[in-house]
């Protein structure tokens, strides 16, 4: 899983402010996942991207979060005007075109909203 | 009914024991399965993916799919103090992509 980068590993806000998570995929992946894990709570998927496409967000939050993989460039989670709530590990994921069910991991994205 | 169970433990074994993990779904249109291992503060690595039922067998790690029962297995012989991590299940249906996953299974083995 070391492919999928994420940045920054670790990431602390006060409330109200906005967070922005970032993900390059593996080399020759066009899919990304965003997955978050809350304490005592397994992963939960968020949003599935492909390039300038969002193909599945039922998993994002209606309000504050939102997501884009641009043509060029990482893929960004983005949470406006963060609450404690929100702090949890985000994990980034990718896969490749015709092999879109082996899905591998970045190292994760952990956000502390004091 | 959650979309996927599975027993948080934890499980401790003595080093060598084989360890054994599930998680039960209800959803019977999946047909990708998988398990991951994740090390604490560390990205969930994948150790083993079947599809429909059947086994699969990758050095000490055995998966096993019961699509009858909605029930897969994860075995782990001669395990070692390495082994010790949160094992979790993950699945999804054919032509989507998204991943349920259960809530993981901490496991520990003791040299």
């Amino acid at each position: 899983n070391a492919g999928v980068m994420q940045n920054p590993r670790h990431l602390v806000r006060r409330r109200g402010q906005e967070a922005r998570l970032r993900c390059s995929p593996m080399k020759g992946h066009s899919h990304v996942y965003w997955y978050r894990q809350l304490p005592e709570e397994g992963l939960k998927f968020m949003v599935y991207l492909q390039k300038e496409n969002i193909i599945d967000e039922s998993g994002m939050p209606k309000e504050r979060f939102s997501a884009e993989f641009p043509k060029e460039g990482p893929s960004i989670l983005r949470i406006q005007q963060v609450v404690r709530g929100d702090s949890a590990a985000y994990f980034c994921a990718s896969s490749q075109q015709g092999d879109e069910n082996t899905i591998y991991f970045g190292e994760g994205s952990w956000l502390t909203v004091v | 009914q959650k979309e996927v169970e599975q027993d948080p433990g934890p499980l401790s074994v003595p080093e060598g024991a084989i360890v054994s993990l599930n998680c039960t779904y209800s959803n019977s249109a999946f047909q990708y399965f998988m398990w991951y291992r994740q090390y604490s503060r560390k990205g969930p690595e994948l150790l083993m993916y079947t599809y429909s039922s059947g086994n699969k067998e990758d050095g000490r790690f055995t998966a096993q799919v019961d699509k009858s029962s909605k029930y897969i297995s994860l075995f782990i012989r001669d395990s070692q103090p390495s082994d010790s991590a949160t094992y979790l299940c993950a699945m999804s249906a054919k032509g989507n992509n998204r991943l349920a996953f259960g809530k993981g299974n901490q496991v520990v083995v003791i040299p």
